[in-house]
């Protein structure tokens, strides 16, 4: 079965920097494109950003960009999150969610993982 | 930036009732529009894709349906594990993705 386990996250100063990791299961994951996703408390969901299957493309939230960086690593099936400059606004759950692509720009995610939780905290 | 719009935010209701949460596009989105389930400590699960086609293995209960930029779900008959918070999430912007603030379903 599908399973994704997020890991790595934690209390973090305003500033300072953390490795977010989703391990992957049960499916082809050099096949999938994947996102992570963020709930911040109080707020609901927030797409923060995408990394193709190949792993040539990637796309962030306008609130992420040049602070947060997403990788891949096939040959581990590991998804990363690397988020630098982190500010009180970034704390909440983070989930990663693999994508499925449909007809159009029809695209949705069909298993998404636990969540860890990031706190931002002098 | 398309924005999306959940309404209500919060609900309340009863075990047998039949349950409508609206989401609004702000600008047409034709059928890209999914919909979650999400409860606390749990992994969101989708319900619905491309507005109207049923998730394998979700209930017939849920039903989408819309297009454009007006988007209905529906629970025909609400069960106790069914209280959760619900989400659309528009894929027009693909591969970024909108979703709305959510609509929190109680227990009346």
């Amino acid at each position: 079965q599908v399973q994704l386990v997020e890991s790595g996250g934690g209390v973090v100063q305003p500033g300072g920097s953390l490795r977010l990791s989703c391990a992957a299961s049960g499916f082809s994951f050099s096949d999938s494109g994947m996102h992570w996703v963020r709930q911040t408390p109080g707020k609901g969901l927030e797409w923060v950003s995408f990394i193709r299957f190949d792993g040539t493309y990637q796309d962030y939230a306008n609130s992420v960009k040049g602070r947060f960086t997403i990788s891949r690593d096939d040959s581990k099936n590991t998804l990363f999150l690397q988020m630098n400059s982190l500010r009180s606004d970034d704390a909440g759950v983070y989930y990663c969610a693999k994508e499925v692509l449909g007809s159009g720009l029809t695209r949705f995610f069909d298993y998404w993982g636990q969540g860890t939780l990031v706190a931002v905290s002098s | 930036d398309i924005q999306m719009t959940q309404s209500p935010s919060s609900l309340s209701a009863s075990v047998g009732d039949r349950v409508t949460i609206t989401c609004r596009a702000s600008q047409s989105i034709r059928n890209y529009l999914n919909w979650y389930q999400h409860k606390p400590g749990k992994a969101p699960k989708l319900l619905i894709y491309a507005a109207s086609n049923l998730q394998s293995g979700v209930p017939s209960r849920f039903s989408g349906s819309g297009s454009g930029t007006d988007f209905t779900l529906t629970i025909s008959s609400l069960q106790p594990e069914d209280f959760a918070t619900y989400y659309c999430q528009e894929s027009y912007s693909s591969p970024q993705a909108t979703f709305g603030q959510g609509t929190k379903l109680e227990i009346k």
